[in-house]
């Protein structure tokens, strides 16, 4: 296993449109994470997983977000009817249930709405 | 809440010079620190995390960050700052017995190693 996979790793899309993003999560890894990070700001927390519970959302998460990970191994990120303050860099990370553990994080998908 | 502060946007160092990038943070119980890099088109990288114990903790790349409960610091630092150095750096916070909540993430300080 080589870390976090994210793809696609770069979506245009036009406003109004579906697009949807997935997350591979290291194999091992029970807990899973969805990050927004836009230019200037450090990464803020959209949601995550535990296996295929999911068990926090945050406010940013309107309801044009959605998230599923059916089997508790691969994530899907939907963003429906996309505006362009959407336009961001959308990251996936992954780490062991244990407390002390870090996060690992995906290389992203930067997602552009024009 | 939690929250984290990194009350620089950019740090500029020659090389060969020690680094320091700072970072302060608030939390209603006991911190785990993380420190994480960011190059260029690439996903954030791990460098070092503060648990419980020594202060000092060292990390990846020679990286060391130094926890200061009194002054809620956890400033990263390096003795020796390489041109390759030169990264957005993350500070992120997660509260002790939260149920492994999330981490919050400071704002990013962007490290220049000038040659």
């Amino acid at each position: 296993d080589t870390g976090v996979s994210q793809n696609p790793r770069h979506k245009i899309t036009k406003r109004g449109q579906n697009v949807t993003f997935r997350c591979d999560p290291i194999s091992e890894h029970n807990r899973l994470y969805w990050y927004r990070q836009t230019l200037g700001q450090g990464p803020e927390f959209l949601t995550y997983f535990q296996n295929e519970a999911q068990l926090e959302k945050s406010r940013l998460l309107s309801d044009r977000f959605s998230a599923e990970r059916p089997k508790g191994s691969f994530s899907t990120l939907e963003i429906q009817r996309t505006e362009q303050g959407d336009s961001a860099m959308y990251l996936c990370a992954s780490s062991s249930v244990e407390g002390l553990s870090e996060a690992f994080f995906g290389q992203g998908t930067r997602l552009t709405v024009v | 809440a939690q929250s984290v502060a990194q009350p620089e946007d950019q740090v500029n160092v020659a090389e060969g010079n020690p680094l320091t990038v700072k970072c302060t943070y608030s939390v209603s119980g006991n911190p785990y620190l993380f420190w994480y890099v960011q190059y260029p088109n690439r996903g954030l990288q791990f460098l070092l995390k503060y648990i419980t114990g020594d202060n000092l903790v060292k990390g990846s790349y020679g990286f060391e960050a130094e926890f200061n409960k009194s002054q809620t610091s956890f400033h990263l630092k390096k003795p020796s700052a390489l041109v390759s150095d030169s990264a957005l750096y993350f500070c992120a916070v997660r509260e002790w017995n939260s149920g492994n909540t999330p981490l919050v993430f400071g704002k990013g300080t962007r490290l220049s190693v000038i040659a």
